[in-house]
């Protein structure tokens, strides 16, 4: 149990394009995904945390304008890196965490390459 | 300062040695709980235990187990007979509460330790 996956699992991308990654908790019900962003050697940095059918809330330094966070139904979260630049460049992992636990299950990760 | 520290960035051991990797953390709450993740080259982030501040019996599943003392604010991981499969990265992380946000309890992790195993 407690499967989370992430679509894609990688993508390239011309600068200047937008690009958005799925998360989708498959057997249980998500009230609170996360997402991360993963560097080359280190560790996981939170972006932001979202409830369902709420507004995320934004780590400080990241640009919710440019991460744009979805989290429309209980299975079901959404990024989309707008206007996509070469920095922007990382792993990008997707967590959800049900109502029964405290437990943060892991999706699988994209990584995003932007030329 | 770093809530979670994990101070060995790399070990490598020979397979079948037992290997222990240090986990320290830092917090002002009663209530938190501290997991282990395993994250190996595919990239995909393995839950491996989670402990809850109250409960300071430690834990042995198959050929892993957990030593949490609370006296220390450590909660270190022991891989007993290491394989080749084992070599990964390791994440501790502490959850603690936070005062405002969308998510009560958030994940703060450490800087992981990459461990190899060599055949």
């Amino acid at each position: 149990g407690a499967v989370v996956s992430q679509h894609p699992s990688w993508v390239i991308c011309k600068s200047g394009t937008s690009v958005k990654i799925e998360c989708r908790s498959l057997d249980f019900q998500a009230t609170t995904m996360f997402w991360y962003r993963q560097f080359p050697k280190q560790s996981l940095m939170l972006m932001a945390t979202s409830n369902e059918g709420s507004k995320a809330t934004y780590e400080q330094g990241v640009e919710k304008d440019k991460f744009l966070i979805n989290h429309a139904s209980l299975t079901l979260s959404t990024l989309t890196v707008t206007s996509a630049h070469p920095e922007d460049s990382s792993f990008y992992i997707c967590s959800a965490r049900g109502t029964s636990g405290f437990t943060q299950y892991f999706g699988p990760g994209t990584r995003l390459t932007v030329l | 300062a770093q809530k979670v520290t994990q101070a060995q960035t790399e070990i490598s051991v020979v397979e079948k040695e037992d290997v222990t990797l240090d986990c320290v953390y830092e917090t002002r709450d009663t209530t938190y709980y501290l997991f282990w993740y395993k994250q190996p080259p595919s990239g995909e982030l393995v839950f491996l235990i989670r402990r809850n501040s109250f409960d300071e019996q430690n834990e042995i599943s198959g050929r892993y187990s957990w030593n949490f003392q609370k006296s220390t604010s450590s909660f270190n991981f022991t891989i007993t007979a290491s394989q080749v499969v084992d070599s990964a990265v390791y994440f501790c992380a502490l959850s603690e509460k936070r005062n405002s946000g969308a998510g009560s309890y958030q994940l703060t992790f450490g800087k992981g330790t990459k461990l190899s195993v060599i055949p």
